[in-house]
């Protein structure tokens, strides 16, 4: 299986910062990653595809990056609807592996 | 409007038997494949398998296979997912999400999540 190595596991930030959030794959996976949020309670919801392809509905601030081992996501100005936790999920082999997560909080 | 909408929660004894489902609508269900993703508290998120309701392939998850079956019935567009004998291992959240081989097609859209708890 493919391990998905996501860092930090939680963080802590304000209103109108830049974070960033990466996950490594073991091996390479192309493009084949997606990002998602979750807040408690409710389903994940997608946010990237194809690592770098911006769900539709989904703000402009939200951005991804990266393809083969390395990939980010990167929110440019926090918002207070932002505080949740983010994965990243592979699907370039199955079976299919998600990060660990990173919550993001309010400091 | 496309909508994943699940069966609502179950608690059971270690032991019994249980399916729970995902009904589709608002696209042509036989065209998306519905994949089920496992959630512990502490463990995140785990993939359990897909399948494609059109011809009912399946494709598990080796951490899955033999633990649960998934089927569907294209005629009321629901996905299932059951097992024949739970263990408390098996208490999670478990959500369907549809799926298509193409660029984008990978878990657009979500049910709300079927919470199951098993009892010893």
């Amino acid at each position: 299986d493919i391990q998905m190595t996501q860092s930090p596991s939680a963080m802590f930030a304000s209103l109108g910062d830049r974070i960033t959030i990466t996950c490594r794959a073991s091996q390479a996976i192309s493009n084949s990653l997606a990002w998602f949020q979750q807040k408690p309670g409710n389903a994940p919801q997608r946010l990237i595809y194809a690592a770098s392809f911006l769900q539709s509905g989904v703000p402009s601030r939200f951005s991804g990056s990266g393809s083969g081992t390395e990939f980010t996501l990167t929110i440019s100005s926090l918002q207070p609807e932002d505080f949740a936790t983010y994965f990243c999920l592979q699907y370039r082999n199955e079976p299919w592996t998600f990060g660990q997560g990173t919550k993001v909080e309010v400091k | 409007e496309v909508q994943l909408v699940q069966s609502g929660a179950e608690v059971k004894k270690s032991g019994e038997s249980l399916k729970i489902s995902c009904k589709g609508s608002g696209y042509v269900f036989s065209t998306y494949w519905i994949g089920w993703v496992r959630q512990v508290p502490g463990r995140g998120l785990e993939w359990v398998g897909v399948i494609y309701p059109g011809d009912s392939d399946t494709r598990y998850s080796p951490s899955f296979q033999g633990q649960v079956t998934m089927s569907v019935d294209k005629s009321t567009n629901t996905a299932y997912l059951q097992w024949g004998s739970l263990k408390a291992s098996d208490t999670a959240i478990y959500y369907c999400a549809r799926h298509q081989f193409i660029t984008g097609g990978q878990f657009d859209y979500w049910g709300q999540g079927t919470q199951v708890t098993v009892s010893s």
